[in-house]
């Protein structure tokens, strides 16, 4: 199994500022994702984030809106940038851990994040 | 591309008894997995089960067990002896071939009495 700890758990935030995610795991994992869920709604992935090279977007999310850093292969985050209130969302990132036939993939907490 | 199918926005079911969350998907992957999660209403995702496409037997884990139909494409989440703690939105997804990023269904909104 793995624990992943993310941070802020819950955030208020003016329009047009930016609010960093973290996302730390207690092993080394070769691919991170971070997931927005807008309120009501399901999971969308924002993006794939590897070790040592650029995330990979997925259609509708760019780079410059959703900076991704994968310093290490523990570690995370995602920025909110230029926030406005269609924003508010939950964003969960996640990892994937093979434990012999099974596959599990684990989700932190979870960022509650308003912007007003 | 991998879409994942659940009909049933919001269930009821009596304490005590067992319920069957419906999930259809569509992949074109020959290999794929399939996950159900539980989202209680502070927002954390919760791993219930996992079924693997090459898995002959159906995945149990607790009282959470995987109706896994594929030819028909489905893999329903039956759990048993609701209990009132198992009130939450839950959601079946597919990674597609492993290891990979996960699609979601757009839930099923769960609500136990008594």
């Amino acid at each position: 199994s793995a624990v992943i700890s993310q941070k802020p758990s819950r955030d208020i935030c003016q329009r047009g500022t930016s609010l960093t995610i973290q996302c730390q795991v207690d092993s080394q994992v070769t691919m991170m994702f971070w997931y927005r869920q807008q309120p009501g709604q399901s999971l969308t992935l924002i993006a794939t984030a590897n070790q040592g090279s650029e995330a990979t977007y997925e259609s509708g999310f760019v780079i410059d809106k959703f900076p991704i850093s994968r310093p290490n292969l523990t570690f995370s985050t995602l920025t909110v940038s230029n926030m406005s209130p269609e924003d508010s969302s939950i964003y969960l990132c996640s990892v994937d851990v093979y434990g012999g036939s099974v596959t599990e993939a684990f989700f932190g907490q979870g960022t509650r994040l308003t912007v007003v | 591309a991998q879409k994942i199918t659940q009909t049933q926005p919001g269930m009821f079911v009596q304490e005590k008894e067992a319920v069957t969350l419906d999930c259809t998907y569509d992949t074109s992957d020959p290999s794929y997995g399939l996950f159900w999660y539980k989202q209680p209403s502070s927002g954390e995702m919760i791993f219930l089960i996992y079924q693997g496409s090459y898995d002959q037997q159906n995945a149990t884990e607790g009282r959470y067990s995987l109706n896994f139909q594929k030819a028909r494409k489905s893999a329903n989440l039956v759990i048993s002896a609701s209990q009132l703690g198992d009130s939450a939105m839950y959601f079946c997804a597919t990674d597609g071939g492993g290891g990979n990023k996960l699609t979601f269904g757009t839930g099923t909104q769960l609500k136990v009495e008594l």
